[in-house]
């Protein structure tokens, strides 16, 4: 069963438009949850992270939207720029278990110009 | 500074084959984990380590896959008796306690024929 679910596998984006990603997860004892961006040939790399004691955090262009009732998250780009075109991975864990992160699928961002 | 390594690179193994992956992880990281990433997937867990011990063992598929980290630093993951299913990206990620961002190496592309 997958415990987080990224329903979109691909997106598009015009430059300097906003990029939604969206993450859905079913297990209630995840309480942190991270973005990761990986481009081919590289590990993914950390972007952003959320607490679930909090609603929204915000880096530069990126901020990270968590609703606990509908057990959603959503990452914002904006604004898009090619650079940002890779992988992007939401992941979810426990800080009881201190240990692993469950990866949702990925979506393709890829930024046009 | 150095961020994780891992080697090799690139493995191609015959199918029954032992094979080890190492990995090196950022230097002061006493956290250190194992993931496999298939095609089309988001990285899956399969051991968590604590300084020299797994604490989490949980996401090892079968008896077949064992990981060592003798002196809580370099950790070895071994598979023996490789399968064709064993086929896989092996990400190793390192962090600074058992809680929050964990770092990525670029990986093992591992290919069992």
């Amino acid at each position: 069963d997958q415990q987080v679910k990224q329903n979109s596998p691909s997106l598009s984006v015009q430059e300097g438009r906003i990029s939604i990603l969206n993450c859905d997860y079913t297990n209630s004892m995840f309480d942190y949850f991270l973005w990761y961006k990986k481009y081919p040939a590289e590990g993914p790399t950390f972007l952003i992270s959320i607490s679930s004691i909090k609603d929204k955090n915000e880096d530069g262009r990126f901020t990270v939207f968590l609703n606990k009732s509908a057990k959603h998250l959503s990452l914002h780009i904006v604004p898009s720029q090619p650079g940002d075109s890779a992988v992007y991975f939401c992941a979810a864990g426990n800080t009881g278990t201190a240990s692993k992160l469950t990866f949702g699928t990925g979506t393709r961002l890829q930024v046009t110009l | 500074g150095a961020g994780v390594s891992q080697t090799p690179s690139n493995k191609v193994t015959e199918k029954g084959k032992y094979v080890e992956l190492r990995c090196d992880p950022i230097s002061g990281h006493t956290a250190l984990y194992w993931y496999r990433q298939s095609l089309g997937q988001g990285p899956e867990f399969l051991i968590y380590f604590q300084g020299t011990g797994a604490a989490d063992d949980s996401g090892l598929p079968n008896d077949r896959f064992f990981a060592v980290r003798p002196e809580g630093s370099v950790s070895t993951l071994k598979i023996q008796r490789t399968e064709r299913g064993d086929s896989a990206v092996y990400l190793c990620a390192s962090g600074p306690a058992g809680v929050g961002e964990q770092f990525f190496g670029p990986g093992t592309r591992l290919t069992v024929l």
